[in-house]
């Protein structure tokens, strides 16, 4: 089983629509991110958590929200979807304890807002 | 502001050939650097990293990257490229803000592709 789980991976919606991406880790980090994928742009950071009741954003956080529900999950929210969220997203997490850490991913959750 | 730069957009070798995509960065500090890859409809798998010591660091699946401080660069190279090694790169920094976020700054990426 993969250590960072995302659901749906595929998701196609309509502009207006509230959309969820889910994230779920088993390798017991406090650290968990959410990316944004885009062509030629890399991965960009839309927010980011420490903790239940840390939560950070990102360069790109305008028109997402988070929850982390629990140490283990982090779920990223799109109030309104709009053509341009259409793109790969990517949920990573790390330890603290290693500062020097590198990221683990998920495999990612294809969005596609028409 | 610190940032990663991949100049090229796709990188083509024949197998067998060396190979070598390029990174450079721009950081306020030391600079821990990063390499991951991407295979087609998969996440971003950890190479290597470079923190401290040694400017040659070894990793994953025979790639290796070499840390050069006065070219602010942190290529990444393997002796004998294989077809199975097609796939996206991406090289990354550890921002290095007032915080210890752990948050890693992404290049743009790079195709590479393998011919055989």
């Amino acid at each position: 089983d993969a250590d960072v789980t995302q659901t749906p991976r595929n998701r196609i919606t309509k502009t207006g629509k509230r959309i969820m991406l889910e994230c779920s880790q088993t390798k017991g980090h406090d650290r968990m991110y959410w990316y944004r994928q885009d062509p030629g742009l890399g991965l960009r950071l839309i927010y980011y958590s420490f903790d239940v009741k840390d939560i950070n954003k990102g360069e790109i956080s305008d028109g997402y929200s988070v929850s982390r529900q629990a140490q283990a999950k982090f779920s990223l929210s799109l109030e309104s979807a709009i053509p341009n969220q259409t793109a790969l997203y990517f949920c990573a997490t790390s330890s603290g304890q290693v500062l020097t850490g590198e990221l683990f991913f998920g495999e990612g959750s294809r969005l596609t807002v028409l | 502001a610190q940032s990663v730069a991949q100049p090229e957009d796709q990188v083509n070798v024949a197998e067998g050939n060396p190979l070598t995509v390029k990174c450079t960065y721009s950081v306020s500090g030391n600079p821990y650097l990063f390499w991951y890859v991407q295979y087609p409809n998969r996440g971003l798998q950890f190479l290597l990293k470079y923190i401290t010591g040694d400017n040659l660091v070894k990793g994953s699946y025979g790639f290796e990257a070499e840390f050069n401080k006065s070219q602010t660069s942190f290529h990444l190279k393997k002796p004998s490229a294989l077809v199975s090694d097609s796939a996206l790169y991406f090289c990354a920094v550890r921002d290095q803000g007032s915080s210890n976020t752990g948050k890693l700054i992404f290049g743009q990426g790079t195709t590479l592709q393998v011919k055989p």
